[in-house]
């Protein structure tokens, strides 16, 4: 069974609109959370971590946790053309050599 | 600052070929990863390296074999390709592991079999 898991699979929102994305660990060892972003022909690239229960902000981007039901959200305010990629979820945990990556969300900014 | 250099960037191989995906990475990290992506999707790990000389299997290592070569590179082998088999494959490096790694990525390698 996959440990994260990801939705939607696909999002399409206006330009200058809000974007949000959403992930659960299925194990409860894995609550440290990275968000990755993808841009068409690149490798991901890290958006930002969250380790901590609540909102952590930076810029447009707001990861919110919440460790008691394993779910973490990302979300991007003002969406520009450019941020169309697809964002991936990764969880880990203490002592644990590898990150664990959801399927992804697909975001398309529509101008 | 430092770069992820993966060669070939498109690689076309036959049916039952060995093929071979060679990363590079001047950030002086300790660990390296590859992925497989298919079709855009999710990241599956083939291989890891926590240091020179160390190889870990990931979820993906059958029909894949991997060297450390040294520090800064990090090799990956199809084993024998699987004829209509597409794929990116992602090399990654990290300053040691746990949860605050930030793992770089490379730009990829196409693999096509025909």
């Amino acid at each position: 069974q996959q440990k994260v898991q990801q939705s939607p699979e696909s999002l399409s929102v206006p330009e200058g609109g809000m974007a949000s994305f959403n992930c659960t660990s299925s194990d409860r060892n894995f609550q440290y959370f990275w968000w990755y972003r993808q841009h068409s022909g690149e490798g991901p690239k890290a958006l930002m971590s969250i380790f901590s229960d609540g909102d952590k902000k930076e810029g447009r981007f707001t990861a919110h946790l919440n460790k008691a039901s394993l779910h973490v959200s990302l979300h991007i305010r003002d969406s520009q053309p450019s941020d169309s990629a697809l964002y991936f979820c990764a969880a880990t945990r203490n002592n644990n050599n590898r990150i664990f990556f959801g399927d992804g969300t697909q975001l398309v900014v529509k101008p | 600052g430092g770069i992820i250099t993966q060669t070939p960037k498109f690689l076309i191989g036959q049916e039952g070929q060995k093929l071979t995906l060679k990363c590079q990475q001047n950030f002086n990290h300790d660990t390296m990863y590859w992925y497989r992506q298919d079709s855009g999707k999710g990241l599956r790990l083939i291989y890891y390296s926590i240091t020179e000389n160390d190889l870990q299997k990931g979820d993906l290592s059958e029909g894949y074999d991997a060297s450390r070569e040294k520090k800064s590179s990090f090799s990956l082998t199809v084993t024998s390709a699987q004829k209509n088999e597409m794929a990116v494959f992602l090399c990654a490096s990290s300053m040691g592991t746990g949860v605050y790694a930030e793992q770089f990525f490379g730009p990829g390698t196409r693999l096509t079999v025909l």
